[in-house]
């Protein structure tokens, strides 16, 4: 496989379930990303991680906690999530990270996205 | 005064056309400028850079950057179908140490290219 591999796809779960979102970076990338993408809003950041250290942490509520085990894979473990959270949740990644942001021609590379659903 | 701005349209061009999307930021010391294509269910896809002043062309793309006036904007030439997407257009400014990066999206402009 190549790129950025997000699962599941597709994802419905209550307000009271944990459930996990997946990201493999098969790029050899030093950084990784979440992001969330809801209708009408621009791209929103919530965790970097770079060299699996969590870098940056955009006051994003303690119902979503990322786990970085390693350089090439990302979490995001969902407990307790209010429909509000409903959305696209995109894995990326880049090759450098520098700041609080990234590298100065350090593009993002992105997974397909894992499209939750809080009922 | 939002940090990267784009008309979300949708911008609607003819099979053939030249399509237009613009994206203007409000921070003068961003220095790396990206347009992204996603299309309907799918994750944004990079499609060109672009990080000094002028015109960069990528087959049937163009980027054209004015830092003066501050904005970046995309030409699609012979727009296609396949074309139709959402673009966003995502800047990175560094502070005045450059040591720090910022990466801001625009919220993105519908492009709908009709046979």
């Amino acid at each position: 496989e190549t790129g950025v591999t997000q699962t599941p796809r597709h994802l419905v779960m209550g307000m009271t379930n944990k459930k996990s979102l997946k990201c493999e970076q098969h790029l050899g990338h030093n950084a990784m990303y979440w992001y969330k993408q809801s209708a009408k809003k621009p791209l929103e950041l919530m965790f970097v991680y770079s060299l699996e250290e969590r870098v940056e942490n955009n006051s994003v509520p303690s119902r979503f906690s990322p786990e970085c085990p390693n350089s090439s894979h990302l979490f995001l473990h969902l407990h307790t999530l209010q429909p509000e959270d409903s959305a696209l949740y995109l894995c990326a990644s880049s090759q450098e990270f520098a700041g609080t942001g990234v590298s100065y021609n350090s593009p993002l590379h992105f997974g397909n996205g894992t499209r939750l659903t809080v009922t | 005064q939002k940090e990267v701005e784009q008309n979300s349209g949708p911008l609607s061009v003819p099979e053939g056309a030249i399509a237009s999307l613009n994206c203007t930021y409000s921070d003068r010391v961003s220095q790396s400028f990206f347009w992204y294509r996603q299309y309907s269910g799918k994750s944004p896809e990079l499609i060109m850079s672009i990080y000094s002043n002028g015109d960069k062309e990528d087959g049937r793309f163009t980027a054209q950057l004015n830092k003066a006036s501050q904005y970046v904007s995309l030409l699609i030439r012979d727009s296609q179908p396949s074309d139709s997407a959402t673009y966003l257009c995502a800047v990175i400014r560094a502070n005045s140490g450059g040591s720090n990066y910022k990466l801001t999206f625009g919220k993105g402009t519908l492009l709908t290219v009709n046979p």
